[in-house]
């Protein structure tokens, strides 16, 4: 059974960083397309970054320069490294899998930039 | 940035059809999937590549996708399809980038 968990949300100053966690079972993040979708409070889905299985990485530009996704192999996680956050950096961050489409994702970690 | 439009919400009684537009520009040319996100929950693909459903998806759950618009369309809805619907696209040109809609809300009366 495929399952995605997520961790290290919490509340963070302005500027500050935080590292989220991804730990997943049930399939191997290193051979697959994964991702990072954000939800503000009230909002949309906005897509945030990807690693793909050859370890190629995009991001969007709202975050481009600040955050940074990453994958441990052995531990079959991922990661999302965000730096210079920003109140409107405040959301859910979901860890899914999929290139075109998200067909497993995680149940969010929420982030609250605030002073 | 490519932009898909969506109405904000959608009424429908229990029992009839509803049906919950995606426009973009010639979106007829891109694969487009759909995710239902009930309240305090992560979203749940319920239709793929336009018309396709996962595994596990009631039949109920269908869609289209022509020219510039994309279409979900939910048969004999119930009160349990109440959500918050999302249209996706994804493209690699040059870059890899995705797309959602802004959301529709299925109120069920």
């Amino acid at each position: 059974e495929v399952q995605l968990v997520e961790s290290g949300g919490g509340l963070v100053r302005p500027g500050g960083s935080l590292r989220l966690t991804c730990v997943a079972s049930g399939f191997i993040v290193s051979t697959d397309y994964m991702s990072w979708v954000r939800q503000a409070p009230g909002k949309g889905l906005e897509w945030v970054s990807i690693i793909y299985s050859g370890g190629k990485t995009y991001t969007a530009d709202s975050v481009k320069g600040r955050f940074i996704i990453s994958r441990h192999s052995s531990e079959n996680t991922l990661y999302l490294q965000m730096n210079s956050l920003r109140p409107d950096d405040t959301a859910v961050y979901f860890c899914t899998r999929g290139l075109q489409r998200f067909d497993y994702w995680g149940q969010g970690a929420l982030v609250t930039v605030s002073s | 940035s490519y932009v898909l439009t969506q109405p904000p919400s959608v009424s429908v009684a229990p029992g009839q059809t509803a049906t919950i537009g995606c426009g973009g520009d010639n979106i007829g040319a891109y694969s487009v999937h759909w995710y239902q996100q009930k309240a305090g929950q992560a979203p749940v693909l319920v239709v793929q590549d336009d018309g396709d459903r996962p595994s596990g998806i009631p039949e109920r759950f269908s869609g289209s996708n022509s020219e510039n618009t994309a279409t979900l369309t939910i048969s004999r809805v119930e009160a349990g399809d109440e959500a918050d619907y999302y249209c996706q696209i994804w493209d690699s040109n040059p870059n890899h980038y995705v797309v959602f809609g802004a959301g529709t809300k299925l109120t069920v009366l």
